[in-house]
């Protein structure tokens, strides 16, 4: 099984909420990613997460959270976005984030900042 | 600065017409190239990942093979469900962790 899950599907919030999206994985996977998606781009590199420890933050600004509570599961904490931010929020998760790893995708959150 | 690069943007198809679809790269270290298919509003779903020049590899109508610049994904007799964006990414080591460059895919549309 290469099912990684996400949740919600649709999120849509307003510029001063606080809000959560949550990913996880059940195939005992060490390397957890973000990725986010605009319309018509490639996926971007947001956070990598190795052995539950933030191993990269892409200059991510700050409204943007991650946090890794276990190996299998990963949140990204939304606080004060913007309509920019608007996207589709993909996460990944791969077996130890080695070189030759396949990084396995769950079907997305679509986030719309109003 | 590490780029991958996908030609044609966009690709219409009889069914049954078979096509190419180009990758080429310039990554840094490169250690592998990964092929992903996307559905529209869906996460990307793997398809192959080729790590040496020569390499090839099959799934159903689809072949990707992958040289020291480029990387070809062979489409034989498409159907319409094999409509979707298509995906390349060039994979790199850097800093301890896996860095993955995607391109900006092909679109691929295949007409009944």
């Amino acid at each position: 099984d290469t099912e990684v899950t996400q949740t919600p599907k649709h999120l849509v919030m307003g510029m001063t909420n606080k809000k959560s999206l949550k990913c996880e994985q059940h195939m005992g996977h060490r390397a957890m990613y973000w990725y986010k998606q605009k319309a018509k781009k490639p996926p971007e590199l947001m956070f990598v997460y190795s052995y539950e420890k933030l191993s990269i933050n892409e200059s991510v600004p700050s409204r943007f959270s991650p946090e890794c509570p276990n190996s299998s599961l990963l949140n990204l904490h939304l606080h004060a976005l913007q309509p920019e931010d608007s996207a589709l929020y993909l996460c990944a998760s791969s077996q130890e984030g080695a070189s030759t790893d396949t990084q396995y995708f769950g079907p997305g959150t679509r986030l719309t900042v109003l | 600065e590490d780029q991958v690069t996908q030609s044609p943007e966009a690709l219409r198809l009889q069914e049954g017409e078979s096509s190419s679809l180009n990758c080429s790269y310039t990554v840094s270290g490169l250690r592998g190239l990964f092929w992903y298919r996307q559905d529209p509003g869906k996460g990307p779903e793997f398809l192959f990942t080729l790590y040496s020049a020569g390499e090839e590899k099959e799934k159903e109508r689809l072949k990707a093979t992958l040289t020291k610049k480029e990387s070809f994904l062979h489409i034989t007799a498409p159907k319409p469900e094999d409509s979707a964006t298509y995906l390349c990414a060039g994979i790199a080591y850097s800093g301890g962790y896996q860095k993955v460059t995607f391109g900006t895919g092909t679109k691929l549309q295949v007409i009944p």
